[in-house]
């Protein structure tokens, strides 16, 4: 089944606990995105990446780093979490070129305390 | 930043009903896109309207695109209580050669009433 995986589904974390959300994609696309979605401001790019190696920076990239190894993984780092990550992250991945669809995870639902 | 804005924020109707949300953006696109969320969970893709498109059909969407007017409707015909579910608009940027960059609009909570 095509899809792209996202773990965990829930994380719990204390600030400045460095954590993982990884991402993994079977659809060979190119593209790949995180976004955070906040009650009011809708979804916020945070990352994206057209290929592997090439990563470049959204809308809201402070307090996030991404790396992209593998055609297939895209995983978001927080180095040091603080209160204000707290958020439903989700990871994306489309083909590239015009009008090709993104395909979503199913969300990381991100508490720090 | 934000880009589509869509209006209404909510909308609640009874099943049977069209349903229709708009979605108005400010800088040129390549194309438009459509995405509904359940509560909490991954966006889905409904359908895409390229900028030379003006109307575009799926089933029981319908989508319009007006360029000079930077808007696009989403109709819904003969709504379902499964269509409950917030719908967000999404634009391709025309700076962005690819166009594979999307911005999202904050969407419209649709309650179906049965």
């Amino acid at each position: 089944e095509a899809q792209v995986t996202q773990n965990p589904r829930y994380l719990i974390t204390v600030t400045g606990k460095k954590l993982t959300v990884t991402c993994s994609q079977n659809m060979n696309h190119e593209y790949m995105s995180w976004y955070r979605q906040d009650p009011g401001l809708g979804l916020r790019q945070i990352y994206y990446s057209m290929n592997v190696e090439v990563t470049d920076k959204g809308d809201v990239p402070e307090g996030y780093k991404v790396s992209r190894k593998e055609k297939r993984n895209f995983p978001l780092i927080l180095e040091s979490p603080s209160p204000n990550q707290t958020s439903l992250y989700f990871c994306a991945s489309s083909l590239i070129g015009q009008g090709a669809g993104y395909t979503f995870g199913s969300g990381t639902r991100l508490t720090v305390v | 930043s934000q880009q589509g804005e869509e209006d209404p924020q909510a909308l609640s109707i009874q099943e049977g009903e069209n349903a229709t949300m708009n979605c108005s953006y400010k800088t040129s696109i390549n194309n438009l896109q459509w995405y509904r969320q359940n509560s909490g969970r991954g966006l889905v893709h409904l359908i895409l309207i390229r900028s030379n498109e003006r109307e575009k059909h799926s089933g029981r969407l319908r989508v319009t695109l007006d360029t000079s007017k930077k808007s696009s409707s989403l109709l819904i015909t003969a709504s379902r209580a499964a269509d409950t579910a917030s719908y967000f608009c999404a634009t391709g940027g025309a700076e962005e050669t690819s166009g594979s960059r999307l911005t999202f609009g904050e969407g419209t909570q649709l309650t179906v009433n049965p």
